[in-house]
């Protein structure tokens, strides 16, 4: 079965400072990684997706995610950080062939301060 | 992309009581799916609902706990039945669109259990 580890349950940072929340899976096959983010008191929404093609994926609103085979990851960064990024980002996968059913990771909480 | 409107949006409940929540979509879609996010955790799929068929639950969830309808292809309920305070939760409807199967949310259901 498939597992997705956030090593990081909260992470603080200054506004415009870079940022880098980890996640890394663990699966036997091929996999589809996602990171959603869900702002507080609201429900999730997807902020960026890996599916086939280039490693290197980027939102609208400056995040960026690479996947990255070898060490099995999908670090997600943002070169400088705004105070309205405040959220909880989860990162997820989901298996080719798999229903689109998708595992969870345990979320990492970003704050960014002034 | 869908809109996934959840009835009630939050609710105080007694133990021993029986909750159904609403999942609303406004367009149809094949697959649907329940997640249940606890309280400082990250969400467990519950079940996979799909129209015309029984829903499949994963592993720990179980129909009388859960049980769920798929009356047409655009709404879905969740029943959490005889509730106890673990069951205080939000749970979240989603549902499959386009081609790469991106999974859109929606808010979420806040449910406290007293």
């Amino acid at each position: 079965a498939q597992s997705v580890t956030q090593l990081d349950s909260q992470v603080p940072v200054f506004e415009e400072a870079p940022v880098e929340l980890r996640c890394n899976y663990s699966s036997s096959v091929s996999v589809y990684l996602f990171w959603y983010v869900q702002y507080p008191n609201q429900g999730l929404q997807l902020l960026l997706k890996y599916l086939s093609g280039s490693t290197l994926v980027k939102s609208i609103n400056g995040f960026e995610a690479e996947f990255n085979k070898s060490q099995t990851s999908f670090h997600l960064r943002k070169p400088s950080v705004h105070i309205s990024d405040t959220a909880e980002y989860f990162c997820a996968v989901s298996l080719w062939g798999g229903g689109n059913k998708l595992t969870f990771g345990t979320g990492t909480q970003l704050k960014v301060e002034l | 992309s869908a809109v996934i409107s959840q009835k009630p949006s939050r609710d105080i409940c007694q133990r021993g009581t029986s909750l159904t929540i609403q999942c609303q979509v406004d367009s149809q879609v094949t697959m649907m799916f329940w997640y249940r996010q606890q309280p400082g955790q990250s969400l467990t799929l519950i079940a996979t609902a799909n129209q015309g068929s029984e829903a499949t639950y994963e592993s720990g969830f179980v129909i009388d706990k859960f049980p769920i309808s798929r009356p047409n292809l655009t709404f879905s309920t969740l029943t959490v039945s005889n509730m106890s305070p673990e069951d205080s939760s939000i749970y979240l409807c989603s549902v499959v669109q386009g081609v790469t199967g991106e999974l859109f949310f929606g808010e979420g259901s806040r449910l406290t259990v007293l």
